[in-house]
């Protein structure tokens, strides 16, 4: 079974704080995904990476940065965080080709405060 | 304007009956359309996928269709179970370069299934 881990389930930070949410898979997947969930709003895409040191935007990249340094760990970064920030962040990996569904991790919750 | 849009409202429905959700789009010309199963407080679960040349997909009690000229994706579960209340989303998977997906998410239907 593939295995997508997130470092915390629940985060406090305080506003101009820097964050730092960590991203492990276990099933050997190049394409990896940071989204953020917000009711009414919906999954959103920050930024994704299909390879080791590859990224690329996605929808709602300002105000985050990403590091890819290892295949299996994809970590999203919030530099400075703020109030606007405190979402549902949910890390996925998937496989190019047919077989390319996504499978996501539990989610953080993070409350900047 | 490009819009991906489920039903908004809750759909609630009797145990054993057939449960049907609505996908719609605007200005997308998805590959592949994915739907996924959430549960509350956890990450989504992926159902089923299908592509822009299939007109139907099962699994088990779900199906899937898929009309790129409608611009619309029915998602169906038959003999529904109280089991299968959670939140349904779809997603358009629109091809990058190397074969690689990016998804757009619709905000997703909640279903509930009483006994």
């Amino acid at each position: 079974d593939v295995k997508v881990t997130q470092s915390s389930r629940y985060l406090v930070k305080r506003t101009g704080e820097k964050v730092f949410l960590e991203c492990v898979q276990d099933m050997d997947h190049e394409n990896m995904f940071w989204y953020r969930q917000d009711p009414g709003l919906g999954l959103r895409l920050i930024y994704f990476s299909y390879d080791v040191k590859m990224k690329e935007k996605g929808d709602i990249p300002e105000g985050y940065s990403v590091s890819r340094e290892k295949k299996e760990r994809f970590s999203l970064i919030l530099e400075s965080a703020s109030t606007n920030q405190t979402s549902m962040y949910l890390c996925a990996s998937s496989t190019p080709g047919r077989e390319r569904e996504q499978y996501f991790g539990p989610g953080t919750r993070l409350t900047v405060t | 304007s490009q819009k991906i849009e489920q039903n908004s409202e809750a759909l609630n429905i009797q145990e054993g009956k057939t449960a049907t959700l609505t996908c719609n789009y605007t200005n997308y010309s998805p590959a592949y359309l994915q739907w996924y199963r959430q549960d509350p407080g956890r990450g989504p679960v992926f159902l089923l996928l299908i592509r822009e040349n299939e007109k139907e997909k099962r699994k088990e009690r779900l199906k899937v269709t898929f009309d790129t000229t409608l611009k619309q994706s029915l998602f169906h579960i038959t003999a529904s179970q109280p089991a299968d209340s959670a939140t349904y989303l779809c997603a358009l998977d629109l091809q990058l370069s190397g074969n690689t997906g990016k998804l757009i998410f619709g905000q997703g239907t909640t279903l509930q299934v009483k006994p």
